[in-house]
């Protein structure tokens, strides 16, 4: 069964510190992740995608890692501000066959203070 | 927020009532998708439409019954309701199917269901 694990469930850090948010995933075959950031009462809106060759990806504050023999992806928030708080989702699609084969996480749940 | 929409943003309903949920994408789209999203849990797909057909139904209820009339419009008619039904719905929409494609999906801001 296809499965994406996000750890931790929240997180609560200080304004301009750094975090690392996880996800583990047995989805297969695979095609590629992607990770969310999801703001209280909104849809999610997407930060990166992944394929199977890239290792590394970047986006303003937030990089993405993806090693692919582990199965494991993990994004870190670089000088975190209050903007920041918010749910971060991890989806991995699988490739191959008609129709929509997503798996999401259950997310993390990310709380910066002053 | 303006790529997708949904109304309401917020809907209070009774078990018996009937209602429905709209969402409108102005992306020039071909495929769309319904989700759900409880407290603690998983986003849930739940339909996905492809060119207006409907090509996945993720095991859904009868009691939710999608319609996708062109490729721009898809709606969520809900009847007779359980209060376990209640959670954040969530329209996509995306160039092609998401699923083992690298097609980006463009989320609406969700309607926050509560069935009394």
């Amino acid at each position: 069964k296809n499965q994406v694990e996000q750890s931790p469930q929240s997180l609560i850090i200080l304004e301009g510190k750094n975090c690392t948010l996880q996800c583990n995933y047995t989805v297969s075959p695979f095609s590629n992740l992607r990770w969310y950031k999801q703001d209280t009462g909104r849809g999610p809106v997407s930060l990166t995608i992944m394929t199977f060759s890239e290792n590394t990806k970047s986006n303003g504050r937030y990089t993405a890692t993806l090693d692919a023999d582990t199965k494991q992806s993990s994004l870190h928030i670089t000088a975190s501000q209050l903007s920041d708080s918010a749910s971060y989702i991890c989806v991995v699609s699988s490739r191959g066959g008609a129709g929509n084969m997503l798996t999401f996480g259950g997310g993390t749940r990310l709380m910066v203070k002053p | 927020e303006t790529g997708v929409t949904q109304t309401p943003r917020h809907l209070v309903m009774g078990m018996t009532n009937k209602k429905s949920l709209k969402c409108e994408q102005h992306l020039g789209h071909n495929a769309m998708y319904w989700y759900k999203q409880s407290a603690k849990k998983p986003l849930e797909l739940m339909f996905v439409y492809n060119f207006k057909e409907q090509t996945e139904n993720n095991s859904v209820p009868s009691r939710f019954s999608p319609e996708c009339p062109n490729s721009s419009h898809l709606f969520l008619h809900l009847h007779t309701l359980q209060p376990e039904d209640s959670a954040l719905y969530l329209c996509a929409s995306s160039q092609g199917l998401s699923g083992g494609s690298s097609y980006e999906q463009y989320f609406g801001p969700g309607t926050r269901l509560t069935v009394t």
